[in-house]
């Protein structure tokens, strides 16, 4: 069973515009939202993590935004470069119960045309 | 070392053959985890260590699967008799603690059993 549901598969986006990934999640005990970026031939790298005291968190270009009460979260991509052309997965983990276990949603991969 | 390392990054196997996969996490870091991540999916948890001590293998799949870490450094996962459906990219991460925090991934073992 998915714990985290993550879409789309694949987006395609024009270089400037705005990159929008979105997952849902049914496990109310999770506490910790990351968001990982991978390139080919290349492990996952975090990006950008947001707990959920807060509704949104920015980071330069890439913002999550966090509705604890829909249980869902998402990340934009503003002024998307080709450079940002990857595979980006969330994930959520319980930090109380199950220590370091990550759940990771399915991946979106992005292109960004130039 | 700089980053998580993983070794070897390639292996081909037979059917039936046991595997020792190696990963040698971010020196001081305490956690490590170990991933697999089939074509096109997320990483799917399959067990976790603090220190030496194996913290949650609730994800190995089966008896055939197994994993150590003798002195809390680096960590073996063992694969006894393969089969094709073990077929995957297996990925470390290391942490410098439990509770989920920043995972650092390896650039995994792809794992081909013929």
């Amino acid at each position: 069973q998915q714990q985290v549901k993550q879409s789309p598969q694949s987006l395609i986006v024009q270089k400037g515009g705005i990159s929008i990934i979105n997952c849902a999640y049914e496990n109310t005990a999770f506490d910790y939202f990351p968001w990982y970026q991978q390139f080919p031939g290349k492990g996952p790298a975090l990006l950008i993590a947001i707990r959920p005291d807060v509704s949104e968190k920015k980071e330069g270009r890439f913002t999550i935004s966090f509705n604890k009460s829909a249980k869902q979260f998402s990340l934009h991509i503003m002024d998307s470069q080709p450079g940002d052309s990857a595979t980006y997965f969330c994930a959520a983990a319980d930090r109380g119960s199950t220590l370091g276990r990550l759940y990771f949603g399915r991946g979106t991969q992005l292109t960004v045309w130039p | 070392g700089a980053g998580v390392s993983q070794s070897p990054r390639y292996k081909v196997t037979k059917r039936g053959q046991d595997v020792a996969l190696r990963c040698d996490p971010i020196s001081g870091h305490v956690s490590l985890y170990w991933y697999r991540q089939a074509l096109g999916q997320g990483p799917e948890f399959l067990t976790y260590f603090n220190y030496e001590a194996q913290q949650d293998k609730s994800g190995l799949p089966n008896d055939r699967f197994s994993a150590e870490r003798p002195e809390g450094s680096i960590s073996t996962l063992t694969i006894q008799r393969t089969e094709q459906r073990d077929s995957a990219m297996y990925r470390c991460a290391s942490s410098l603690g439990g509770g989920a925090t920043e995972a650092f991934f390896g650039q995994g073992t792809r794992l081909t059993v013929v």
